[in-house]
C-alpha cells in the first residue's frame, strides 16, 4: 500500500511569507496532484505532475520522482491561501483511484 | 465544483436508515469516481465508473454501501442501515480518460448519521 506523509501538519505564517508543503509517498506512482480544500468547501484540483515543475500564479509545484517527493510553493502568501492543502498520489492515468495525505492545514495571518 | 453537483449538501439520518447520495458531472466526463472524507482526514477511495460501467469497488467499507450509474451520467451511492461511523464526507469527482486531465470534485455531501 502506498503511504503519503505530508508536512507539515499545520503552518501558520505571515501574510508575504514564502510557504512550502512537503509531500513523500512510498511506492512508484503514474501522477502526483496537488489539492486545495476550503472549510465547508469542495476539493480544488490545482496540478497534476508525473514529472518536474508546474507554474500557476503565485504556486509552484515541483515532484522528484527518484526521490519521491514533491513540495507545493505557495510566494507572496495572502490570507485568502488559508486552506488545507492535500496531496495525493495516482497509479494509472485514467483511474484516478488516488490515495490521498491527510493534509496540510494553512492559515496566513495578515 | 467546476461542473460537479452533488445533493444534498447536508444529510441528517436516524442509524438505521436508508440514505441516497447524488452526483451530476454536468459535462458528461467519462469516468466517476467517490471517495469518503473523515474529519480531520485525507479522502479515501469509495468506487469507480467509466461510463456505467463499476471499474472498481475496492474501497466500499461493507455490503451496506452500494453505488450505481444506470445512464454513464448520474450516479447514487446508497448507503443501507447507516452507522454512525458512516457520518463522513462524501465527495463526488470526475476526470476524461486523458494523460493529465484534471480532477473536478463536487462540494460534497455532508452525511451525520445519529
Amino acid at each position: 500500500k502506498n503511504e503519503v506523509e505530508q508536512s507539515p501538519q499545520n503552518l501558520t505564517a505571515q501574510e508575504g511569507e514564502f510557504i512550502t508543503i512537503n509531500c513523500s509517498y512510498s511506492v512508484g506512482i503514474s501522477a502526483l496532484h496537488w489539492l486545495q480544500q476550503h472549510p465547508g468547501g469542495g476539493i480544488v484540483s490545482l496540478f497534476m505532475l508525473s514529472s518536474g515543475k508546474k507554474k500557476h500564479g503565485r504556486l509552484i509545484a515541483t515532484i522528484n520522482i527518484q526521490e519521491k517527493h514533491s513540495s507545493l510553493h505557495i510566494t507572496a502568501s495572502h490570507p485568502r491561501d488559508s486552506a488545507v492543502y492535500i496531496c495525493a498520489v495516482g497509479y494509472n492515468f485514467g483511474n484516478e483511484k488516488l490515495t490521498f495525505g491527510t493534509g496540510t492545514r494553512l492559515t496566513i495571518i495578515p | 465544483g467546476a461542473g460537479v453537483s452533488q445533493s444534498p449538501r447536508y444529510k441528517v439520518a436516524k442509524r438505521g436508515q436508508d440514505v441516497a447520495l447524488r452526483c451530476d458531472p454536468i459535462s458528461g466526463h467519462v469516468s466517476l469516481f467517490w471517495y469518503q472524507q473523515a474529519l480531520g482526514q485525507g479522502p479515501e477511495f469509495l468506487t469507480y465508473f467509466q461510463n456505467e460501467a463499476q471499474l472498481d469497488k475496492s474501497g466500499l467499507p461493507s455490503d451496506r454501501f452500494f453505488a450505481e450509474r444506470p445512464e454513464g451520467s448520474v450516479s447514487t451511492l446508497k448507503i443501507q442501515r447507516t452507522q454512525q461511523e458512516d457520518s463522513a464526507v462524501y465527495l463526488c469527482a470526475k476526470t476524461r480518460v486523458v494523460v493529465d486531465s484534471p480532477l473536478h470534485f463536487g462540494n460534497g455531501t455532508r452525511l451525520t448519521v445519529t
